[in-house]
């Protein structure tokens, strides 16, 4: 299994909603990754994690928050989120060589209101 | 500071026409070059790694080479299907923390 599962696949969501995006990996992989991804833009990095500890946080709001329960599942949990987070969020994961290539999962479309 | 410019930023040929696309970059010692391909509304699809100057890596129609400050994913007699936009990335051992930095992509267009 070489796939990164991500759910779901759209979201629309109000400012005031509170919802979640989810990431699942069966390849053993202990680096995990969440971008987001404007339109005609390149994955921008949001948060790392490393054997399930948050290791990069790359100075996201407050109002994305990342959480790891265990080494295949990673979630982003939303709330209070503006028109301007619209994105296509992507989950990836790597292996343990720093030089290894990252598995991208198909992305959640979301769309704010 | 790593940094990657990609060029052109779109590029437009007719089905059978050959061209390649190129990949500037700087970075503080090289672990390795990414290409990924990227369709509408999807994730980066895995195309190739790169890791030293003169290495070259072929699939199907695709075809990746590597210098000290670039590279070129070359499109051999494109199809229809090839049309998408294509990213480079790099991961060095400097600011970056080995986490890849990307260009801002090649949109590939393949006409009939």
């Amino acid at each position: 299994d070489t796939e990164v599962t991500q759910t779901p696949k759209h979201l629309v969501m109000g400012m005031t909603n509170k919802k979640s995006l989810k990431c699942e990996q069966h390849m053993g992989h202990r680096a995990m990754y969440w971008y987001k991804q404007k339109a005609k833009k390149p994955p921008e990095l949001m948060f790392v994690y490393s054997y399930e500890k948050l290791s990069i946080n790359e100075s996201v709001p407050s109002r994305f928050s990342p959480e790891c329960p265990n080494s295949s599942l990673l979630n982003l949990h939303l709330h209070a989120l503006q028109p301007e987070d619209s994105a296509l969020y992507l989950c990836a994961s790597r292996g343990d060589r720093a030089n290894e290539k990252l598995f991208f999962g198909s992305g959640t479309q979301l769309s704010v209101l | 500071e790593d940094q990657v410019t990609q060029s052109p930023e779109a590029l437009r040929l007719q089905e059978g026409e050959s061209s390649s696309l190129n990949c500037s970059y700087t970075v503080s010692g090289l672990r390795g070059l990414f290409w990924y391909r990227q369709d509408p509304g999807k994730g980066p699809e895995f195309l190739f790694t790169l890791y030293s100057a003169g290495e070259e890596k072929e699939k199907e129609r695709l075809k990746a080479t590597l210098t000290k400050k670039e590279s070129f994913l070359h499109i051999t007699a494109p199809k229809p299907e090839d049309s998408a936009t294509y990213l480079c990335a790099v991961s060095g051992y400097g600011g970056s923390q080995g986490n890849l930095i990307f260009g801002k992509g090649t949109k590939l267009s393949v006409k009939p």
